[in-house]
């Protein structure tokens, strides 16, 4: 079955704290997998992808396979980061193609 | 703004009552998807066109939806007979179609369907 899931609704955190939210994945293909974002009033926008390997607004995340895990992380976390946080599983084969979404994390930065 | 758009961006209506959405993409992308996302929950696939061909259905989409994308540019998601239940976000993604290694999907900004 082809799932994501994300423990954690809601992670409060302080400042300058560090930040690691939760993303894993269930699938018996190669997984291509994605963080969106939605800050209030906005619309979902991607935040990062696995296959760029690249670091957005300080955040980062590594696709481990062994561990079927895909969490993000942000060493010091600012006020503007407080948001919804999605993972993100491509899932496409033959006719398919379609992003199966986690739950989502409410990230609150507090001052 | 070059990016997806949707309308309307909020609807009420009556239970029973027939409803449309307008989704356009943008220009360049020849895929384009429909999700609907409720409360607490991350958006859900409903279905997929690859320029005017839908390709694929979700269980989610009953009988009394149906999406068209005619011509391969704008795309409608029409309810019928609208039930409390069919409350919701629906939300419109298009991508780059097959050829392109840029998979991102980018999204509009959502109808808020109401059923009262």
């Amino acid at each position: 079955a082809q799932r994501v899931t994300q423990p954690e609704k809601l992670l409060s955190v302080f400042k300058g704290a560090p930040v690691e939210l939760k993303c894993n994945y269930s699938y018996s293909g190669s997984p291509e997998l994605f963080w969106y974002v939605q800050y209030s009033r906005q619309r979902l926008q991607l935040l990062l992808r696995h296959i760029s390997r690249e670091s957005i607004k300080g955040f980062t995340a590594d696709l481990n396979k062994g561990e079927t895990s895909f969490h993000l992380k942000k060493p010091f976390a600012q006020e503007e980061d407080s948001a919804m946080y999605y993972c993100a599983l491509l899932v496409r084969g033959g006719a398919t193609n379609k992003l199966i979404f986690g739950t989502g994390t409410l990230l609150a930065v507090q001052p | 703004d070059t990016g997806v758009s949707q309308n309307p961006r909020h609807k009420i209506t009556k239970r029973g009552q027939n409803v449309t959405f307008r989704c356009d993409p943008i220009s360049e992308h020849n895929r384009l998807y429909w999700y609907r996302q409720t409360l607490g929950q991350g958006p859900e696939f409903l279905t997929y066109f690859q320029n005017e061909a839908q390709l694929e259905k979700s269980r989610l989409l009953s009988d009394r939806f149906s999406a068209e994308r005619p011509k391969g540019s704008f795309s409608t998601l029409e309810i019928q007979r609208t039930e409390q239940g069919d409350s919701a976000m629906y939300l419109c993604a298009s991508s780059k179609g097959p050829g392109s290694s840029n998979t991102e999907a980018f999204f509009g900004q959502g109808t808020r369907l109401t059923v009262v």
